[in-house]
């Protein structure tokens, strides 16, 4: 069974950078494509960009500037910083995966989610 | 960039009885990466349908997902009490995820 565990601080200060961690477990790595999103009551689900196991990325043109997205094999983890955060970037973080082998451009594991508010 | 509307925005109807909820796209969408997700408050969205009509594994058979082009459907042939969520559709295309705005259905 996968599973997903985001993990980070809860609040952030204006301007400064955003962190979060996503811990797998249950399967390869190397078998998802692994993908951070968010969500708020005014802008509903926002997908914000993935990572593959080889380190390749892609991300939401409308957040490209600010994002990365990393991940360590070797701790089956993969990360998120966005920077110069503002009020806008308030909201709950999910991490997903989307199988690699299989490949429907859906989210098919979903970890619970972590609140993030942004304030000073 | 494509845009997903859904509708209604809330729908109210009682246990056991049929919904059917909508989601129209911009513009007819080159491939069929158009998905359904159900979300209970409190939890992440779950995968019900991909493909517009294939049921994802552990999705119950009163889950189907129709259309093509920029109209597609999603019916719940009787509705259960943990079906009371919001529904989102979500389309993958030229290396971008888009989700619709939801449709919440609602005890009546």
């Amino acid at each position: 069974q996968v599973q997903l565990q985001e993990s980070g601080p809860g609040l952030v200060k204006p301007s400064e950078i955003l962190s979060l961690t996503c811990t797998v477990s249950g399967t390869s790595i190397k078998s998802h494509y692994w993908s951070w999103i968010r969500q708020t009551p005014g802008k509903g689900l926002e997908w914000i960009g993935y990572v593959d196991y080889r380190g390749s990325t892609t991300y939401n043109p409308s957040l490209e500037s600010r994002v990365t997205i990393s991940i360590d094999t070797s701790k089956n983890q993969f990360s998120l910083n966005l920077r110069s955060v503002g009020a806008a970037d308030t909201a709950k973080y999910y991490c997903a995966s989307s199988f690699m082998s299989s490949w429907h451009g859906t989210f098919d594991f979903w970890g619970q989610g972590t609140l993030v508010a942004v304030s000073s | 960039e494509i845009v997903l509307t859904q509708s209604p925005v809330t729908l109210s109807l009682s246990p056991g009885e049929r919904a059917t909820l909508s989601c129209r796209a911009s513009e007819s969408l080159p491939s069929n990466y158009l998905a359904w997700y159900r979300q209970k408050p409190g939890h992440p969205p779950r995968l019900l349908i991909y493909g517009a009509s294939a049921r994802a594994t552990g999705s119950p058979d009163r889950f189907s997902g129709d259309g093509s082009g920029a109209d597609f459907t999603l019916t719940i042939s009787r509705l259960e009490p943990e079906d009371f969520a919001v529904y989102y559709c979500q389309y993958y295309g030229s290396s971008v995820f888009t989700f619709g705005p939801g449709t919440t259905v609602e005890i009546k």
